[in-house]
């Protein structure tokens, strides 16, 4: 069956280093991979796109690798800041098109001051 | 929130009654999409929609059905709620003309309980 793995356990980590949170996945063969961030009581926000032919991508202070051989994408927060405290996702294009995305469950981060 | 509305944003209701909930979008996306939101599952597909009047079936549809007779309007209807429909429900949109991208806009969610 298909799969994405997040990890469940929060990560906890000190204001001003990088955040590294890891999404793997089976049984699919993605084009390309997504990650969203979502706050406590408010809808998932688009973050990142990578392609399959991108092995790095960078947004601000947000880098995501994505790693078809391995089947795992990382997704990296430098020089966090309490502000970034919240869940991340990845998503993956489902099979059949229609624009439907399947979900990791997500995982948290939580920077400390 | 990208022109995305949820209504109601709160509701409690008893089991077997009927509850409909509604997605109202200003984007003209051809796509939305209705997800529920559990601990431990986190988001899974209800239905989705992928213009006026085309719907089809996601991951966890059952005891649930939808209607979508305008490009910006998505009904999600429990016909009887049950405890385990107790759950937070997000709309989404998405759009496909002249992007690959896939990336979906999501609403702000609303919570319900089935008591």
């Amino acid at each position: 069956s298909q799969k994405i793995e997040q990890n469940s356990e929060a990560l906890n980590i000190q204001e001003g280093k990088t955040a590294t949170l890891t999404c793997n996945y089976t049984n699919y063969s993605p084009a390309y991979l997504q990650w969203y961030r979502q706050d406590p009581g408010r809808g998932p926000v688009f973050l990142l796109l990578i392609r399959e032919n991108e092995k790095e991508k960078r947004k601000e202070r947000l880098k995501v690798t994505f790693d078809t051989t391995l089947k795992q994408s990382l997704f990296h927060i430098t020089a966090s800041q309490p502000a970034d405290s919240a869940t991340y996702l990845c998503a993956l294009v489902r099979v059949g098109g229609n624009n439907r995305l399947a979900f990791g469950k997500g995982n948290q981060v939580v920077v400390i001051p | 929130d990208a022109g995305i509305t949820q209504s109601p944003r709160h509701k409690v209701t008893e089991t077997g009654t009927p509850v409909t909930l509604r997605c109202h979008q200003t984007e003209n996306h051809r796509y939305m999409y209705w997800y529920r939101q559990d601990p431990g599952h986190g988001l899974r597909l209800i239905h989705y929609s992928y213009g006026v009047k085309d719907t089809d079936k996601g991951e966890v549809s059952d005891g649930y059905s939808v209607s979508r007779s305008k490009t910006e309007d998505f009904l999600l209807t429990l016909e009887s709620a049950t405890s385990s429909q107790t759950s937070v429900y997000f709309c989404a949109i998405s759009e496909s003309e002249g992007t690959d991208h896939y990336e979906q806009y999501f609403g702000p969610g609303t919570r319900l309980t089935v008591t």
